[in-house]
């Protein structure tokens, strides 16, 4: 079965503070790795897309990179506005074209 | 219109009423897709829209659940006599064919009590 997993579920960093949140992903071809992050009340707002091992994007104090199982959002010097919800997402190359997404990390960065 | 947008925002109706939920996507998007969000929970594919065809439904939850798109543009889900269970966040999402990123609305935040 297609399955995205995040971890953490939540993480709480410092200001400044770096780290990386985990996604795992186990699809019938991948044809596509989605990052989002989605404020409270609001819908998911488009990070990055990653399509092969290897691939790495960047945008501001965070990077995405992906190998063959995994994918990794790497936080750089945190700042408070960059707590949310990260959400991964798969989209695989059998069948259409639905994204499958995991559960999301919550990050809070504290001042 | 710079991105997708969703109508009602909020939507509160009784048990057993029927609801529509609005999707207007970005231009030129050919793809669109819904999903649902429960409280706490990740986003559910529910179902899957290639300009007015929809190719894969099977996120639908029920026969209660029904979606159409005309005009390869606006779409519409319809629930059917409206269970406590289908309280959620949906979301609409919008992206040009082949593959490429998509570009979610606000949600329609549905309470039914």
């Amino acid at each position: 079965e297609d399955q995205v997993t995040q971890s953490p579920e939540a993480l709480r960093l410092q200001e400044g503070e770096s780290s990386s949140l985990n996604c795992s992903y186990t699809v019938s071809g991948l044809r596509g790795l989605f990052w989002y992050r989605q404020d409270p009340g609001k819908g998911p707002e488009f990070l990055f897309t990653l399509y092969s091992a290897g691939e790495e994007k960047e945008k501001e104090r965070l990077k995405a990179t992906l190998t063959k199982k995994e994918s990794f959002l790497h936080i750089t010097a945190p700042k408070p506005e960059d707590s949310a919800t990260y959400l991964c997402a798969a989209r695989m190359n059998t069948g259409f074209q639905k994204l499958v997404f995991g559960t999301g990390t919550r990050l809070l960065v504290s001042p | 219109g710079a991105g997708v947008s969703q109508s009602p925002s909020n939507k509160v109706t009784e048990k057993g009423k029927d609801v529509e939920l609005r999707c207007d996507p970005i231009s030129g998007h050919t793809a669109l897709y819904w999903y649902r969000q429960s409280l706490g929970q990740g986003l559910e594919f529910l179902i899957y829209f290639q300009g007015n065809s929809a190719p894969d439904k099977s996120g639908l939850p029920s026969d209660r659940f029904s979606a159409e798109r005309t005009g390869g543009s606006v779409s519409t889900l319809t629930i059917q006599r409206t269970q406590q269970e289908d309280s959620a966040v949906y979301l609409c999402a919008s992206s040009y064919a082949g593959g490429s990123e998509a570009f979610f609305g606000q949600g329609t935040r549905l309470t039914v009590v």
